[in-house]
C-alpha cells in the first residue's frame, strides 16, 4: 500500500475554477506538507501542518488553503485558479523527532495541475 | 541565484559505470544535507541525510559525502543500473528559528543510464 497517496494524479481545469487535491498518509506521521514543483523543477514548501501548528510560506497566495480533517489527511483547496498555478503539487509527511530538522520526508506521487 | 546549486544539470552514462553528482550550497546556519531520488512522475524518495559531523554516508550503491567547511556534497553511484535513471535532488536543511528549520531544494541532476 502506498504510504502517502494523493488524488487526482492529473487535474486539468479552466482559469477561475476552484479545485481540491486530496492527500492521505498511512504512516502514522504527525506532520504533513504541501510542496509545489514548478516548471524549473524547484520544489518549494507551501504549508506544513501538524495537530499543533499550521506554518504557511508567506509567498503562497491566500487562494491556497490546507484543510486537515484528521491527522492522516491534508487536502489542498485552491480558489480562483490562475495560469501560473500550473505545476506539480506534492504532498509529504514526516514524524517529528527530538532533533528538529532531521525528520525524513515521505512524498506522494504528485498531482500535475494544468490551468487552461 | 539559488542557494543550492547542483551540477551537472544532466548526465548520460552507460550501464555499469560509476558517476558522481555535485552539490554546492550557500545557505546557513546548516542543519543537515539530504539527497533524494525522484523518478519521472513520482515523488522524491530519501537516499541519505547527513549532519555537519558526518563526512560520508552510504545507502547501497549510493554514497554521499559532505564537506561542511567548503559547503560541498557529492553523491557517488557505483555500478549504475537502468533503474538509477532519475533526477537526484540535493536538499539543505537550515535552522530558521528555535526548534524550526527550512528545507532548500536544488534543481536536481537528471541522470540517464543507457544500456
Amino acid at each position: 500500500d502506498t504510504a502517502v497517496s494523493q488524488t487526482p494524479k492529473y487535474l486539468v481545469t479552466q482559469m477561475g475554477n476552484d479545485k481540491s487535491i486530496k492527500c492521505e498518509q498511512n504512516l502514522g506521521h504527525d506532520t504533513m506538507y504541501w510542496y509545489k514543483q514548478d516548471s524549473k523543477k524547484f520544489l518549494k514548501i507551501m504549508f506544513s501542518y501538524n495537530n499543533k501548528e499550521l506554518i504557511i510560506n508567506e509567498t503562497v497566495p491566500n487562494r491556497f488553503s490546507p484543510k486537515s480533517p484528521d491527522k492522516a489527511h491534508l487536502n489542498l483547496h485552491i480558489n480562483s485558479l490562475e495560469l501560473g498555478d500550473s505545476a506539480v503539487y506534492f504532498c509529504a509527511s514526516s514524524q517529528s523527532r527530538r532533533e528538529a530538522g532531521r525528520e525524513k520526508l515521505f512524498f506522494g506521487s504528485g498531482t500535475q495541475l494544468s490551468v487552461l | 541565484k539559488n542557494q543550492v546549486e547542483q551540477s551537472p544539470q544532466s548526465l548520460i552514462i552507460l550501464e555499469g559505470k560509476n558517476c558522481t553528482l555535485q552539490c554546492n550550497y550557500t545557505v546557513s546556519p546548516f542543519s543537515n544535507l539530504r539527497w533524494y531520488k525522484q523518478d519521472t512522475g513520482r515523488g522524491p524518495v530519501s537516499l541519505t541525510i547527513m549532519t555537519f559531523s558526518e563526512n560520508t554516508k552510504s545507502n547501497g550503491r549510493y554514497t554521499a559525502t559532505l564537506d561542511a567547511d567548503t559547503k560541498q556534497s557529492s553523491l557517488h553511484i557505483t555500478a549504475s543500473q537502468l533503474s538509477d535513471s532519475a533526477s537526484y535532488i540535493c536538499v539543505v536543511s537550515v535552522i530558521s528559528g528555535a526548534g524550526s528549520y527550512q528545507l532548500t531544494f536544488g534543481k536536481g541532476t537528471k541522470l540517464s543510464v543507457i544500456p
